[in-house]
């Protein structure tokens, strides 16, 4: 069965630092991946997503994530912090056949000093 | 706005009673998944639906039943609640099956069973 980690339940950085939230995930075959975003009291938003097209994809608000198969990883980075990311952060795999359920990870929460 | 609604937004009923949670895709979709979101076991698959067809279970209880009707609109009973099930419940929708295509969420509905 797929299963992902997020390394650090919480994270914490300063406004204009570098973001960096680990994922790895644990599957025979490279599924696909997600990263989405939820702002509190919201649904979850999509950050960007691996099809296994390009190794690094660009998302929205600035962010992008690497594939890296050798290291099953699938890292979410942002150069430069800003207070309105301040939110959760969840990364899911998706299976490439079967089912089609996302298998999430057990979220990072990102919090952002001025 | 994920173009995915969902009613009521909260809800808080006594244990042993029946809600129903309500779902309506975003236009032109025909895939609705649902999720529940808890403080112990975090973003779980519980059931997608295709065109009307179940089409993949997840951990769903079998107090718990869904069906997606000819408007694409979806519903989620919940039955003899337990005090455990407070949850967010998500809904999601999707164009098709394929496990490249992104789930859009939607707001969510806060159970609270008391």
């Amino acid at each position: 069965a797929q299963s992902v980690t997020q390394l650090g339940s919480h994270v914490s950085v300063s406004e204009g630092a570098l973001v960096l939230l680990r994922c790895n995930y644990s599957s025979s075959v490279p599924p696909y991946l997600f990263w989405y975003v939820q702002y509190p009291n919201q649904g979850l938003q999509l950050l960007l997503k691996y099809t296994s097209a390009a190794t690094l994809v660009k998302g929205i608000n600035g962010f992008e994530a690497e594939f890296k198969k050798s290291e099953t990883s699938f890292h979410l980075t942002k150069p430069s912090a800003h207070m309105s990311d301040a939110a959760e952060y969840f990364c899911a795999v998706r299976p490439i056949q079967g089912a089609q359920k996302l298998v999430f990870g057990q979220g990072t929460r990102l919090t952002i000093n001025p | 706005d994920s173009g995915v609604t969902q009613t009521p937004k909260h809800l808080i009923t006594a244990t042993g009673q029946r809600v129903t949670l309500r779902c309506s895709p975003r236009s032109g979709d025909l895939s609705v998944y649902w999720y529940q979101q808890s403080l112990d076991q975090g973003l779980q698959f519980l059931i997608q639906y295709y065109n009307g067809e179940e089409r993949a279970k997840g951990n769903i209880l079998e107090r718990f039943s869904a069906q997606q009707f000819p408007d694409l609109h979806s519903e989620l009973n919940l039955s003899s609640l337990e005090l455990g099930d407070s949850a967010l419940y998500f809904c999601a929708s999707s164009v098709g099956q394929s496990p490249s295509y992104e789930q859009y969420f939607g707001p969510g509905t806060r159970l609270t069973v008391t």
